[in-house]
């Protein structure tokens, strides 16, 4: 199946910076990422689309000026966290979207620590 | 009532021990139904991936599905320690395209040897 790497797997930043995670297509190319958080013990929510050559689109109640997604390239996607919050701690998770099969490869998540 | 339940544990259960994780929905449009699996701080991996009404088996894995109750299972026979996740239940109303799936919030399975 595709790999998709992102970076870096942890961090822990102080209450106002901002912090990217980059999601990677290692394997293949990708004009699309699905960027979802996860909280702990809850389901994964979608956040935004990231489309390579053309803009975001974030899910309702997302706030795509917080939460700023760029898809450099066909190999990676990146998303800003902009001046963090406590309540912005979370995995932040970067993944294929699903195609036939159900077939849906997962970055293994970044997990984000605001202090 | 939210769209998908899916109790989130923990189970505990011993080695060789049959397991049995389920979810229930509440919209009727969902027909692709999957199990993932996720590990401690890692990302979801896909395990079985069904469509409509029925069983499928993989393994020491069987997916059912009972679209008339709005109901799934996933079994695990001869269960591992290294079965020890969260299982994500998801489910879609398309099978492909850019149709975004909706997430359980996972049930965490812990097998003690």
């Amino acid at each position: 199946g595709a790999v998709v790497s992102q970076h870096p797997s942890w961090v822990i930043c102080k209450s106002g910076t901002s912090v990217k995670i980059e999601c990677r297509s290692l394997d293949f190319q990708a004009t699309t990422m699905f960027w979802y958080r996860q909280f702990p013990k809850q389901s994964l929510m979608l956040m935004a689309t990231s489309n390579e050559g053309s803009k975001a689109t974030y899910e309702q109640g997302v706030e795509k000026d917080k939460f700023l997604i760029n898809h450099a390239s066909l190999t990676l996607s990146t998303l800003t966290v902009t001046s963090a919050h406590p309540e912005d701690s979370s995995f932040y998770i970067c993944s294929t979207p699903p195609a036939t099969m159900g077939t849906q490869y997962f970055g293994p998540g970044t997990r984000l620590l605001v202090l | 009532q939210k769209e998908v339940e899916q109790d989130p544990g923990p189970l505990s259960v011993p080695e060789g021990a049959i397991v049995s994780l389920n979810c229930t929905y509440s919209n009727s449009a969902f027909q692709y139904f999957m199990w993932y699996r996720q590990y401690s701080r890692k990302g979801p991996e896909l395990l079985m991936y069904t469509y409509s009404s029925g069983n499928k088996e993989d393994g020491r894995f069987t997916a059912q599905v009972d679209k008339s109750s709005k109901y799934i299972s996933l079994f695990i026979r001869d269960s591992q320690p290294s079965d020890s996740a969260t299982y994500l239940c998801a489910m879609s109303p398309q099978n492909s395209g850019y149709s975004t799936l909706t997430f359980g919030k996972g049930t965490m399975l812990l097998v003690s040897p």
